[in-house]
């Protein structure tokens, strides 16, 4: 059974610190890499994609991987209230026949107090 | 910038009735596919919808369950025979072949 995990939190950081959330996986052959932010009652939005280890920015995100570790990781700079939501880390089940089947974590809550 | 819309937004209906939900993919992707999320639980694939068939499916994607693309743009998941566990937030994805787009969901209320 493939499974992606991660604390479910909530993981509560002051406005303006950084926020780590993390993720591991179980399919050691697994390439794809996605964390999405999820605001209560709305649809998933996707934030970052990575497919090679090392790190990865996009304005205030940044994505970690190590596939040695099965271990996916995003950083939150200068955290504001609004990025407060669930972030899900999704994984691509590689040797399927498509792209975009996506195993879910069951999220982190995260809190940023004003 | 183009967005998977589904609807209706929220489908009530009673145990036992068959119910449709519709969703427009974004019109130059290539896979589309059907998610869903039990209140509180997992986002779960259900099924992928590629070149005008079934690519693949979840364990949890049924007899009970179907999917069409009855014309050009619009793309279906149809349930049968509804049960009570089938209350959940359906989204509708697609993807260009990077990362998957979701729509805003239907929330199906079983009573």
């Amino acid at each position: 059974q493939k499974e992606v995990e991660q604390n479910s939190g909530p993981l509560s950081v002051p406005e303006g610190a950084i926020a780590s959330l993390n993720c591991t996986y179980s399919d050691r052959v697994s390439q794809s890499f996605f964390w999405y932010r999820q605001y209560s009652g709305k649809s998933p939005e996707l934030i970052m994609s990575i497919y090679s280890n090392g790190d990865k920015e996009d304005g205030r995100f940044t994505a970690q991987l190590n596939k040695a570790s099965q271990y996916v990781s995003l950083l939150i700079r200068d955290s504001q209230p609004s990025d407060s939501a669930t972030y899900l880390c999704a994984v691509g089940l590689d040797g399927s026949s498509n792209t975009g089947k996506l195993i879910f974590g069951q999220g982190t809550t995260l809190q940023v107090k004003p | 910038e183009p967005e998977v819309t589904q609807t209706p937004s929220h489908q009530v209906t009673q145990m036992g009735q068959e119910v449709i939900l519709r969703c427009v993919p974004i019109s130059n992707h290539l896979y589309f596919y059907w998610y869903r999320q039990i209140l509180g639980q997992k986002v779960e694939f259900l099924v992928s919808f590629y070149n005008n068939e079934i690519s693949e499916k979840s364990e949890i994607f049924d007899d009970q369950f179907s999917v069409e693309r009855p014309d050009g743009s619009n793309f279906t998941l149809k349930i049968r025979s509804t049960k009570l566990e089938d209350s959940a937030m359906y989204f509708c994805a697609s993807t260009p072949g990077t990362g998957v787009d979701f729509g805003p969901g239907t929330r199906l209320t079983v009573l």
